[in-house]
């Protein structure tokens, strides 16, 4: 299947700084990517829709500001986590899909960001 | 608005049993469902979908899955467990014709295979 390869896997930063996690389509181009973050033990929350060559489409409840996302080619999404605090803390994954509606969705190997 | 329930927080089986992980799920026309799953910390790897056509889908690892239109669920079901299977497992549906829209994801089932 498709690849997504999904950098860095694991960051540890300080509080007030920035953190900037890639998102690249390696096989495939991808017109629109999805972020989610993922808490212990629960389900994938959806943060933003991003698409390429406009503004993310940031769900409910979810910072713009906070939760920056730049999608500027077919095969690149960037989430960066400005000013970042320890409840910003958590488990960050992108997803792809390939084709129209009816294909899966191909996931990155997740970024498990911790702020101390 | 779609939605997918996933009723089993964990589900232990023993090694070589069969095993069920249940999920139902609500949209309005027809669904793309999905099946995917997570090992720690690991993004999620696909299994298998139903599109269209037969009920029954085979996915990878021996997994299958049948969607049950009239029940609404989509149960993933495997013959014989192995202890490998054991991780964290996901339903997640789109319904059709709903354009580039993102999964909706079940809140996850662990599978415990005890050897």
């Amino acid at each position: 299947g498709a690849v997504v390869s999904q950098h860095p896997s694991w960051v540890i930063c300080k509080s007030g700084t920035s953190v900037k996690i890639e998102c690249r389509s390696l096989d495939f181009q991808a017109t629109t990517m999805f972020w989610y973050r993922q808490f212990p033990k629960q389900s994938l929350m959806l943060m933003a829709t991003s698409n390429e060559g406009s503004k993310a489409t940031y769900e409910q409840g979810v910072e713009k500001d906070k939760f920056l996302i730049n999608h500027a080619s077919l095969t690149l999404s960037t989430l960066t986590v400005t000013s970042a605090h320890p409840e910003d803390s958590s488990f960050y994954i992108c997803s792809a899909r390939s084709g129209g509606p009816n294909t899966e969705a191909f996931f990155g190997q997740g970024t498990r960001l911790t702020v101390v | 608005a779609q939605s997918v329930a996933q009723p089993e927080d964990q589900v232990n089986v023993a090694e070589g049993n069969p095993l069920t992980v249940k999920c139902t799920y609500s949209v309005s026309g027809n669904p793309y469902l999905f099946w995917y799953v997570q090992y720690p910390n690991r993004g999620l790897q696909f299994l298998l979908k139903y599109i269209t056509g037969d009920n029954l889908v085979k996915g990878s690892y021996g997994f299958e899955a049948e969607f049950n239109k009239s029940q609404t669920s989509f149960h993933l079901k495997k013959p014989s467990a192995l202890v490998s299977d054991s991780a964290l497992y996901f339903c997640a549906v789109r319904e059709s014709g709903s354009g580039n829209t993102p999964l909706v994801f079940g809140k996850g089932t662990r599978l415990s295979v005890i050897a």
